[in-house]
């Protein structure tokens, strides 16, 4: 379709591995972000990125999340030695501009055994 | 630091009846406020509030944002089961570019 679409759907890994979480934002879109949601903190940004910027600029001061954007409507988020706190749904979003509504994929449910 | 609050955190109504969802902010070079329901998958898009006192309306699902006490309110009218979901409020600052901050979202359940 030609929504945002995130994979993969579930994935399970052991503390201290890295991960990655793929995005196919909508085409044309030049503003891409990730979230995080979890049960106690809500909804949190992660990363974001613009335009043609490959690099994300992140959201939060753990350096363990980056995201890269190979292409412009494709970002994949990478996980670092992760920990049981990072077990969460993330969510990617891209807009058309600043001032447009960002539209979701369908996350990637993650669990750090 | 910038804060979204949502309220009521849950809310369980019968079909037909009326619910207003509340969402207040304090947030620095706010620019604008977003509404999304999200049922098993994905945030989906309602409403973007920007100017003050303008309601939006689509369908039975309605808001409208207050920028000098620094709230939004969501209604639905005539609820159906299908509106169970969580409603997420989100606010959208002029710096940062563009990111959301979300509030705890509102779970509605409508029972029939």
């Amino acid at each position: 379709g030609a929504g945002v679409s995130q994979s993969p759907r579930y994935k399970v890994a052991k503390r201290g591995r890295d991960v990655a979480l793929r995005c196919d934002s909508i085409s044309g879109h030049v503003t891409l972000y990730w979230y995080r949601q979890t049960l106690g903190q809500g909804s949190e940004v992660l990363t974001y990125s613009q335009s043609d910027a490959q690099r994300d600029k992140s959201g939060r001061p753990s350096g363990r999340f980056s995201a890269e954007r190979p292409e412009r409507s494709v970002s994949t988020l990478k996980i670092q030695r992760t920990e049981q706190g990072d077990s969460a749904v993330y969510l990617c979003a891209s807009s058309q501009g600043c001032n447009q509504p960002q539209h979701f994929g369908d996350g990637t449910r993650l669990s750090i055994l | 630091e910038d804060k979204v609050v949502q309220s009521p955190l849950s809310l369980v109504v019968h079909e037909g009846d009326t619910v207003t969802l509340n969402c207040s902010y304090e947030v620095t070079n706010f620019r604008s406020l977003l509404w999304y329901k999200q049922e098993k998958k994905a945030p989906t898009f309602l409403f973007m509030l920007t100017s003050s006192g303008i309601e939006k309306k689509s369908g039975r699902l309605s808001s409208i944002l207050d920028k000098k006490e620094l709230f939004s309110i969501l209604n639905i009218t005539a609820t159906q089961t299908g509106d169970s979901a969580v409603y997420l409020c989100a606010a959208v600052k002029e710096t940062s570019g563009s990111r959301l901050t979300f509030g705890e979202g509102t779970q509605l359940t409508v029972n029939p």
